[in-house]
């Protein structure tokens, strides 16, 4: 399975500010994708991070808010934009292997005052 | 306002008695199901899966079992330990173009000493 590093792994922002999360696998992988888990709550797939073209989204979230990129097959970055306190969640960088499998990373835990 | 968060159900289970999870999940299409592990401050891990020509699949200490007539999924877990103290979540996805993998809710697993 590919070693995923995410970072940071926590952080407290104020509101209307902005945050970059950073994700990097130790391999080339095709699909990347990030998920959103509100606090006591399941995964929610926020988009699939594309190599060479714009991110895919699921319903509800948007680029403007959540703009994503995938510069190579082993890097993406998720800016969560304008933040608000209810953006506080733990944000999951994954990749697929095509089979369906997923692997994560060790997520970023954000809070939003 | 004051917003309520879920609370995922719990399961609290002897140290050294096995553990059974439960999952409905929702797709009668799906033909591959995962079992993640999240341990406090962690991404999902991986534990075990079982596609939908099987019913049965063992792993070490844990068995998934697949029934498709009711669309339920269970994970058993042997002798429980402290260390299998996390949430547990169920996933599933049909694995035809386009298709993403869907979690269910979460359950939390307490083991007592």
């Amino acid at each position: 399975s590919a070693v995923i590093s995410q970072k940071p792994s926590r952080d407290i922002c104020q509101r209307g500010t902005s945050l970059t999360i950073q994700c990097q696998v130790d391999s080339q992988v095709t699909m990347m994708f990030w998920y959103r888990q509100q606090p006591g709550q399941s995964l929610t797939l926020i988009a699939t991070a594309n190599q060479g073209s714009e991110a895919t989204y699921e319903s509800g979230f948007v680029i403007d808010k959540f703009p994503i990129s995938r510069p190579n097959l082993t890097f993406s970055t998720l800016t969560v934009s304008n933040m608000s306190p209810e953006d506080s969640s733990i944000y999951l960088c994954s990749v697929g292997q095509g089979s369906g499998k997923l692997f994560f990373g060790s997520g970023t835990q954000l809070s939003v005052l | 306002g004051e917003s309520v968060g879920l609370h995922l159900p719990t399961l609290s289970v002897q140290e050294g008695d096995n553990s059974i999870i439960n999952c409905a999940y929702s797709n009668s299409a799906s033909d591959y199901f995962i079992w993640y592990k999240q341990e406090s401050g962690k991404g999902p891990q991986f534990i075990i899966d079982i596609r939908s020509n099987m019913d049965k699949r063992q792993g070490q200490r844990v068995t998934v079992l697949l029934n498709k007539t009711v669309k339920h999924l269970s994970l058993q877990i042997a002798a429980t330990q402290p260390g299998d103290s996390a949430v547990y979540f169920c996933a599933e996805i049909y694995t035809g173009a386009n298709s993403k993998l869907t979690f269910g809710k979460g359950i939390t697993l307490s083991v007592r000493p």
